[in-house]
């Protein structure tokens, strides 16, 4: 089975700060692990995916995350934040097979931007 | 534009009612699933449907149904078994099922009258 924890489940950050999410995931076999946002009132949107390329993965809106496999992490990370950064930010880890192939999240970090 | 299209936004159902939420996608997409999100709990998986005329459980399927007789729709029934429907229900697709990134419809919040 497969599991993620993400960190923290709220994250206050200046605007212009280095904003900073965890995520940890536990996978009997090589995973896929991917990062979405969720803003007010509306569905999930894909941020990036890894998928056993890069270990550095660059997403949409500045994101970037780093697969570590010794540590079992996928951490989100943005040089510098933006007020149209806050929203919530869900981990999500998939793997192998024979209904490992779904999508299991974790259960979400709240990202709020102070001006 | 393509994409997944839920239906109503908001739904309200009285007590020992069954109610149905739409999930339509245009993205050609093989498999379709249903999320029920509660605050603090991140999403739960209740149904899902690799292809066209095949659906298995999730998570947390009791006191729901669905069907899948169209590639392109994938209806979710919430049962009067259901005790706890209050939630926020995503659906959503991929091209596959294979550790495959879904996309999002902009939900359906669902509430007890």
């Amino acid at each position: 089975a497969q599991s993620v924890t993400q960190l923290g489940s709220h994250v206050s950050v200046s605007e212009g700060a280095l904003v900073l999410l965890r995520c940890n995931y536990s996978s009997s076999v090589p995973p896929y692990l991917f990062w979405y946002v969720q803003y007010p009132n509306q569905g999930l949107q894909l941020l990036l995916k890894y998928t056993s390329a890069a270990t550095l993965v660059k997403g949409i809106n500045g994101f970037e995350a780093e697969f570590k496999k010794s540590e079992t992490s996928f951490h989100l990370t943005k040089p510098s934040a933006h007020m149209s950064d806050a929203a919530e930010y869900f981990c999500a880890v998939s793997g192998g097979h024979f209904g490992n192939e779904k999508l299991t999240f974790g259960t979400g970090t709240r990202l709020t931007i102070i001006p | 534009d393509g994409g997944i299209t839920q239906s109503p936004k908001y739904l309200f159902r009285k007590e020992g009612q069954n109610v149905t939420l739409s999930c339509e996608q245009n993205l050609n997409h093989d498999a379709m699933y249903w999320y029920r999100q509660d605050p603090g709990q991140g999403l739960r998986l209740i149904y899902y449907s690799q292809i066209v005329n095949d659906f298995q459980k999730g998570d947390i399927a009791e006191g729901y149904s669905v069907s899948r007789e169209k590639k392109e729709s994938f209806p979710l029934t919430v049962t009067s078994a259901q005790k706890n429907p209050t939630a926020f229900y995503l659906c959503a697709s991929s091209i596959n099922f294979s550790n495959q990134p879904q996309h999002f419809g902009d939900g359906t919040r669902l509430s007890i009258l």
